[in-house]
């Protein structure tokens, strides 16, 4: 069956630059979650989605990071005036419920030149 | 700030070799998670551990919980090429925290 799949895969920019970041779950969960993940670090929570709300967005860096669900299936990360901080590989994940295993996508490569 | 903590960070042994990897933190967790990342993908789940003192074999993978539920070890047995990956834990507090991960490199 299909896994939970991420567009683009690598994405290069300019700083000051907007992009967005797609997901797109397994069919039928119901949370996602979106992570960061710098080079030989784990990921860093940023957004959990329990349907089209935003449960915990407590991990947004700041005012530039900002994530919808709008029917409860795919997910779009949207990034604005980026900055070269902001390369990592950003990883999205669903799950049947809020807790359980979680299945991760495999990432989307941003690099802000 | 609830942090979890993991070591060794890097790890190359020859394969055959046994190894153990830890995770550990300050606070007590209600479950961990342990997860495998290979170069370019996203992390897999290999095991969710929830009573302290818990031990759950997965073939040559021995996962152990601490029974005061603050730590966890990881126990790889005649080590393969193929276990080659990022090692992650991970635990829920008021959000999901994933450890940084120990690199595992086996050597052929």
């Amino acid at each position: 069956g299909a896994g939970v799949s991420q567009t683009p895969s690598n994405k290069v920019t300019e700083k000051g630059k907007y992009v967005e970041l797609r997901c797109d779950p397994i069919s039928g969960h119901t949370a996602l979650y979106w992570y960061r993940q710098s080079l030989g670090q784990g990921p860093e929570f940023l957004i959990y989605f329990q349907g089209t709300g935003a449960a915990d967005d407590s991990g947004l860096p700041n005012d530039r990071f900002f994530a919808v669900r709008p029917e409860g299936s795919v997910s779009t990360l949207k990034i604005q005036r980026t900055e070269r901080g902001d390369s990592a590989v950003y990883l999205c994940a669903s799950s049947v419920v809020g807790v359980g295993e979680q299945f991760f996508g495999p990432g989307t490569r941003l690099t802000v030149l | 700030t609830q942090l979890l903590e993991q070591s060794p960070q890097f790890l190359s042994i020859q394969e055959g070799e046994n190894l153990t990897v830890y995770c550990n933190s300050s606070s007590v967790f209600s479950s961990l998670q342990w997860y495998r990342q290979e170069p370019g993908e996203g992390p897999v789940l290999l095991v969710t551990v929830v009573t302290g003192g818990e031990v759950k074999k997965l073939k040559r993978l021995t996962f152990q919980f601490g029974d005061a539920r603050k730590d966890s070890s990881l126990h790889i047995t005649a080590a393969q090429p193929g276990d080659t990956g990022l090692y992650l834990c991970t635990a829920s507090y008021d959000k999901v925290i994933f450890g940084p991960g120990t690199s595992l490199s086996v050597i052929p």
